[in-house]
């Protein structure tokens, strides 16, 4: 089975400050792990997803996330924030090709002028 | 072409009608996800079509809900007597499984349901 769980539902920054949103997956075969950013009354948009040729992993928006196995972590980074980029962060994981993600619960990013 | 598509984006509706949305994916993108979305969760698997076929259901799914792709392109997803619990933003996905390895699936901007 395949799960996500994200710690904190709710994250406050400051604007230039270190952005950080954790991502703990639960998979019993090697996952494929996503970044989605949701913005009000929008759809989802992909920011990254890891592929396995690299364990730190380079989104849009200046994003990057780490995959840690030992820690069964993804937990995404921007080294400043903008006040663009408050929105909710959801990860997913998915096992195989074709099959369902599952998504966490939902991380909601505020920026503080 | 743009993106995934779906319409209508907002519908109020009141309970026991029936209601009915399309979805319209990416061109040549054989796979087709529906997903429900309530307020502060992650969107949830309702079923997904590999062209016409639909190869997995949720138990989310239940007997009142019925999707279709009949030509393997757009996507409709009918519910039937409808309840206030079905109230959410449903969210259509499409992905290119023979070009994407890792099977990104890429959403449309959902239809918010109201039921009163």
């Amino acid at each position: 089975a395949q799960s996500v769980t994200q710690l904190g539902s709710h994250v406050s920054v400051s604007e230039g400050a270190l952005v950080l949103l954790r991502c703990n997956y639960s998979s019993s075969v090697p996952p494929y792990l996503f970044w989605y950013v949701q913005y009000p009354n929008q759809g989802l948009q992909l920011l990254l997803k890891y592929t396995s040729a690299a364990t730190l992993v380079k989104g849009i928006n200046g994003f990057e996330a780490e995959f840690k196995k030992s820690e069964t972590s993804f937990h995404l980074t921007k080294p400043s924030a903008h006040m663009s980029d408050a929105a909710e962060y959801f990860c997913a994981v998915s096992a195989n090709t074709g099959n369902q993600f599952y998504f966490g619960t939902g991380t909601s990013l505020t920026v503080i002028p | 072409d743009t993106g995934v598509s779906q319409n209508p984006r907002h519908k109020i509706t009141k309970r026991g009608q029936n209601v009915t949305f399309r979805c319209d994916p990416i061109s040549e993108h054989n796979r087709l996800y529906w997903y429900r979305q309530t307020l502060g969760q992650g969107p949830e698997f309702l079923t997904y079509f590999q062209n016409e076929a639909q190869l997995e259901k949720s138990r989310l799914l239940s007997d009142r809900f019925s999707a279709e792709r009949p030509k393997g392109s757009f996507s409709t997803l009918e519910i039937q007597r409808t309840e206030q619990g079905d109230s959410a933003m449903y969210l259509c996905a499409s992905s290119d499984a023979e070009r994407d390895l890792r099977e990104t699936q890429y959403f449309g901007p959902g239809t918010r349901l109201l039921v009163l």
